[in-house]
């Protein structure tokens, strides 16, 4: 079983829709949560970062951690064709990824204008 | 632009053989961690320095092997290169050791291809 397991998708939606995308985890040491988002042929960039359970809102963004199920949501509202890119979750249990961050395999998502 | 710079962008090299990749953290950044991206693994951790020091290893080959040099940089060697060593390689720096809420920031990568 991977530790972090995330549908690649391509999800595809229309313009203005909410996205939710989802990742689900094994290791109950992880405290430290995030999503990366990645555009074709760049590097990831950080969306939003989570310690513990609970919810965070940034802008048209929401991420959501849920330990006692081990599932973690990034929620976007009002999807724009610029929000087309990979969406990669990644954990870990002692912060900013001192041994490193466990990623999942990313989903693809494509908004349709 | 997240100020972390890699080069070279695209390598192409054959089987056998060796490279150096290159990373400079951004400004003031203490740790430089290397991941490796590939269609069916995704993104994995290779290894980290912070201030010089080796501080984690993940998944690194033993072929693989890095450094971290007094002003910061941070080179990936890679050895005895063979086909499943093609991928992307991402160098990411944070600012200290990289506990608590620290963020690691990406470079744009370097994409190796082996023949």
């Amino acid at each position: 079983q991977k530790e972090v397991e995330q549908d690649p998708g391509p999800l595809s939606v229309p313009e203005g829709a909410i996205v939710s995308l989802n990742c689900t985890y094994s290791n109950s040491a992880f405290q430290y949560f995030m999503w990366y988002r990645q555009y074709s042929r760049k590097g990831p960039e950080l969306l939003m970062y989570t310690y513990s359970s609970g919810n965070k809102e940034d802008g048209r963004f929401t991420a959501q951690v849920d330990k006692s199920s081990k599932y973690i949501s990034l929620f976007i509202r009002d999807s724009q064709p610029s929000d087309s890119a990979t969406y990669l979750c990644a954990m870990s249990d002692t912060g900013g990824g001192a041994d490193g961050l466990t990623f999942g395999k990313g989903t693809h998502l494509i908004i349709q204008p | 632009d997240s100020g972390v710079t890699q080069t070279p962008k695209h390598l192409i090299t054959a089987t056998g053989q060796r490279v150096t990749l290159r990373c400079s953290p951004r400004s003031g950044d203490l740790s430089v961690y290397w991941y490796q991206q590939s269609l069916d693994q995704g993104l994995q951790f290779l290894i980290q320095y912070y201030n010089g020091e080796e501080r984690a290893k993940g998944n690194i080959l033993e072929r693989f092997s890095a450094q971290q040099f007094p002003d910061l940089h941070s080179e990936l060697n890679l050895s005895s290169l063979e086909l499943g060593d093609s991928a992307l390689y991402f160098c990411a720096s944070s600012v200290g050791t990289g506990r608590g809420e620290e963020t690691q920031y990406f470079g744009p990568g370097t994409r190796l291809l082996v023949l």
